[in-house]
């Protein structure tokens, strides 16, 4: 049973730039959320989408934006890159309306801003 | 709002030495409490958790109780092993939300052998 995947696992961009990560959840799950971890810090919610619509939204500006597919992949894209948005970028997977409804995390992609 | 307050790291410890790591958490509403571990270069992985006040989450010698009268959730092991050597964070989910996590900073646990 395949885990959450994510692609890339590393990145490098430039300021101003653009950037899109992306994300296969878990086998039978249907929701995707995404945090952003800066070095030393814990993951912060970035957002979260379910039936491919986005149902709630954390403490970031506009220029991130998500999307989810059919199939439930998602991506999630930072546009007008900032120094500050280098950090390890985790996509979670969990299945709505479980009862205890666990999120699983996949291994991050690093996104390093230069 | 909703947040979670670890003891600060780095914590090292010897092999087979008593492990204790505090959270306190503040919660909006009636939270579940879980203990995310994350090995070097890797994601997080949910080591236990626990979902009303007075249980006890339990996985791989590792242990929590949800303490409602004292808003906390202290993660303990009796024997470390260097192979726990990573960083442990503790999080919160409040009931009715859209189920996204609250995270404490992280403490970084080293096992001598």
């Amino acid at each position: 049973d395949a885990g959450v995947t994510q692609s890339p696992t590393h990145l490098i961009k430039t300021r101003g730039q653009q950037v899109t990560l992306r994300c296969s959840p878990k086998s039978g799950h249907d929701t995707v959320s995404w945090y952003q971890q800066a070095l030393g810090q814990g993951p912060q919610f970035i957002f979260q989408y379910y039936e491919e619509e986005e149902r709630q939204r954390g403490n970031f500006p506009d220029r991130f934006s998500g999307h989810q597919f059919p199939n439930y992949s998602s991506e999630l894209n930072v546009n007008a890159l900032l120094l500050g948005d280098s950090a390890l970028y985790l996509c979670a997977s969990s299945l709505k309306g479980a009862t205890q409804e666990t999120q699983y995390f996949g291994p991050g992609t690093r996104l390093l801003v230069l | 709002g909703d947040s979670v307050t670890q003891m600060e790291g780095p914590v090292t410890l010897s092999e087979e030495a008593f492990l204790t790591i505090n959270c306190t958490y503040t919660a909006t509403g009636y939270p579940s409490l879980f203990w995310y571990v994350q090995y070097p270069g890797e994601g997080l992985q949910l080591l236990l958790k626990a979902t009303k006040a007075d249980d006890k989450g339990s996985n791989k010698g590792f242990e929590a109780t949800y303490r409602k009268e004292t808003t906390s959730f202290h993660l303990e092991k009796g024997s470390v092993q260097v192979s726990d050597s990573a960083v442990y964070f503790c999080a919160l989910r409040v009931r009715g939300s859209a189920r996204q996590l609250t995270f404490g900073s992280g403490t970084q646990l080293t096992v001598l052998p």
